[in-house]
């Protein structure tokens, strides 16, 4: 069983570009977290996802960032416009369920070191 | 809101010594809390999670304690050895719907292991 995969690993986009981050979660999860760490700080919560509806979007900024995650295919996390300020690790995590049960371990992927230039 | 806050910030230890790392969070209503490890430039790899009923878990040289009415989880690591070097990270889930499915953080331990 595969674990969380991102990619690409590291990206570099110039400002003004779009960045396109992929999340396929562990096989038998439904739920798809995504967290920035940016430099010297700590991860950072973005937005929360199911099959095809976003649960939380708290965390994302209001402009120029969106998440999709479609009943087919991987979770999506898209930057337009990128900035430097945009330049940090993106994570995403998934778990299999929510609720009480011992099964909402969250499982992290090796993270899209984005760059922006 | 939840403050998820780790002391000491950083820790050196020579190796063979105990490690003690401590997580403290400001809102008992938790699932569970996980704790993780960094290594530079890598993902986060899951170490331990407790669930808001239990009191401790313990895996190899693990071992994370849970106080939740107090706040408190503290993760044990015996025998420290250098490839013990790492951020150490603890996250809570909460219960209350504005942070539902959200793990909060803190800020990390970065612990070095000396030879």
């Amino acid at each position: 069983n595969a674990g969380v995969m991102q990619n690409p690993r590291h990206l570099v986009r110039r400002r003004g570009q779009e960045a396109r981050l992929r999340c396929s979660p562990m096989k038998g999860h439904s739920h798809v977290y995504w967290y920035r760490q940016l430099p010297e700080e700590g991860l950072k919560f973005m937005v929360y996802l199911q099959k095809e509806n976003i649960i939380d979007e708290s965390g994302m900024p209001k402009e120029r960032f969106s998440a999709e995650f479609p009943k087919e295919g991987p979770s999506i996390l898209r930057i337009q416009q990128v900035v430097r300020g945009d330049s940090a690790a993106y994570f995403c995590a998934s778990s299999q369920r929510q609720g009480l049960d011992v099964n909402t371990e969250a499982f992290f992927g090796q993270g899209t070191r984005l760059t922006v230039v | 809101k939840q403050e998820v806050t780790q002391i000491p910030a950083a820790l050196s230890v020579p190796e063979g010594e105990n490690l003690v790392l401590n997580c403290s969070f400001t809102d008992s209503a938790i699932y569970n809390l996980q704790w993780f490890r960094q290594d530079p430039g890598k993902g986060l790899t899951s170490l331990l999670l407790i669930q808001s009923s239990q009191r401790e878990q313990t895996s190899g040289r693990l071992n994370a304690s849970l106080d939740k009415s107090s706040g408190r989880s503290t993760l044990y690591i015996a025998a420290s050895q250098p490839g013990d070097s790492a951020t150490y990270l603890c996250a809570v889930r909460g219960t209350r719907t504005d942070s539902w499915g959200k793990l909060q953080f803190g800020a990390g331990t970065q612990v070095v292991v000396t030879p």
